[in-house]
């Protein structure tokens, strides 16, 4: 089955610098990768997402990116802010018929330090 | 459009009791998903629910089980509860039409 790793497990940087995530998946059958935000007490977000026969999308200032032949996709959070700490997740979705499959990495808890 | 819901928002057993936690999903969604996020770990699967019928499941035991009902909600059920059991219980649900997972705010359990 889909395996998805996530990296790194936590990330400090400093108010107004860029932070990046990177995660890896190893089926190629993925084709969609969204990207979740949990804050504290509260459910994951959907906060972008992507699929596979697009190589990059932004939104303000979050943007990611995908490489299908390396098989890996990456958040980018640019200008820093301290209400972007939270923990983030990748996912990789398998869809088969009318089904989705979702594979989860296992997160990255980003402090943002004002 | 309400989004997920779900109850309660929390939740105090003993071990070896035996607790319900519910799920609405959004208006039009026919697939629901549950995942246990022990505290600081990431999303472990549960169980997969589309059309009334379970679809898959985690590695759980099957003290871990669930139904969904025809108006698409669904309920998870732990029987015989362990003080690992301890953990934020997530529902999300799909609409089957496309890939977009929509989370609510959990129930958060604790077993003493």
């Amino acid at each position: 089955g889909e395996n998805v790793e996530q990296h790194p497990s936590t990330l400090s940087v400093q108010e107004g610098d860029s932070a990046v995530i990177k995660c890896t998946y190893s089926d190629s059958a993925s084709n969609y990768f969204p990207w979740y935000k949990q804050e504290l007490g509260k459910g994951p977000q959907l906060i972008i997402d992507i699929r596979s026969n697009v190589g990059e999308k932004k939104d303000q200032r979050i943007a990611v990116t995908l490489n299908k032949t390396a098989k890996h996709f990456s958040l980018h959070i640019t200008e820093t802010q301290p209400e972007d700490s939270a923990v983030y997740f990748c996912a990789a979705t398998i869809r088969v018929y009318n089904f989705n499959k979702f594979y989860f990495g296992s997160g990255t808890k980003l402090n943002v330090k004002p | 459009e309400a989004g997920v819901t779900q109850s309660p928002t929390h939740l105090i057993k003993t071990r070896g009791q035996q607790v319900t936690l519910r799920c609405s999903p959004i208006s039009g969604h026919t697939s629901v998903y549950w995942y246990q996020q022990a505290l600081g770990l990431g999303l472990q699967f549960l169980l997969w629910y589309d059309e009334g019928e379970e679809r898959n499941r985690g590695n759980f035991p099957p003290r871990f089980s669930g139904r969904q009902f025809p108006n698409y909600s669904s309920e998870l059920n732990v029987n015989a509860l362990e003080l690992e059991d301890s953990a934020l219980y997530l529902c999300a649900s799909n609409p089957g039409s496309n890939e977009k997972l929509f989370f609510g705010s959990g129930t958060q359990l604790s077993v003493l």
